[in-house]
């Protein structure tokens, strides 16, 4: 199984700044990787796949990088709305593993 | 619109057995693989397993194999999740999502969840 593992666990930004969150895979995915943003009380949301193609419908601020087992979502110019939980999930090996999350809070 | 609507929030006994269904629309049922994703209180996202539609195969994780099984019946495009010997710990919200194909910048595709159920909460009391 892939361990996938994201830092850090907390970030705090201030609105209007950037966000850079990190997410490390134990082996190499290739570019074989979502990020989802989740609000309280709502289900995931589809962000980036492919590690860096932006689902559709998502604002051009967010950004996804990286392939093997380093990636990198960066939100920039952050919004109110844009403050909530991330996660990371490989999608190259059959066990589709997410990484733990990282809640994003206002600084 | 592509949708997928869940069954009702459950209550049951440790012990017991729940399924939870997941109804697709708006597009062809068997063509993506339908995933569970549960989440406890207060914690993440965990991958539980998938069923490819199609053919009925099911993959699981390890931590859920042995106690939860995936199925999907395409004559009414609906796919269910069932965890036997329920714990105190399996309280959760429990999620189908569809894993769609992607076209990803350079023309190539991608796989993800793309689409999401709203969620079932499944409560061990007893």
């Amino acid at each position: 199984e892939i361990v996938m593992t994201q830092s850090p666990a907390t970030l705090s930004v201030s609105p209007g700044e950037r966000a850079t969150l990190s997410c490390r895979a134990s082996q190499s995915v290739s570019s074989n990787l979502a990020w989802y943003q989740q609000k309280p009380g709502q289900a995931p949301r589809l962000l980036i796949y492919g590690a860096s193609t932006r689902a559709t419908g998502i604002p051009a601020r967010f950004n996804g990088s990286g392939s093997g087992t380093d990636f990198t979502l960066t939100i920039s110019g952050l919004q109110s709305e844009d403050f909530a939980v991330y996660y990371c999930q490989q999608l190259n090996n059959w066990l589709r593993s997410f990484g733990q999350g990282t809640k994003l809070q206002i600084k | 619109e592509v949708q997928l609507v869940q069954s009702g929030a459950e209550v049951k006994k440790p012990g017991a057995t729940v399924k939870i269904s997941c109804k697709v629309s708006g597009y062809t049922f068997s063509d993506y693989y339908m995933h569970w994703v549960q989440q406890a209180p207060g914690k993440g996202l965990e991958w539980m397993g998938l069923v490819d539609p199609e053919d009925g195969k099911s993959i699981y994780a390890e931590r859920f194999q042995g106690r939860v099984t995936i199925t999907a019946d395409t004559s009414i495009d609906t796919a269910y999740m069932e965890v036997s010997s329920l714990r105190s710990d399996d309280t959760a919200v429990y999620y189908c999502a569809t894993e769609g194909t992607l076209v990803g910048i350079s023309i190539d595709y991608y796989s993800a969840l793309d689409v999401w159920g709203q969620g079932t909460t499944v409560t061990v009391s007893s």
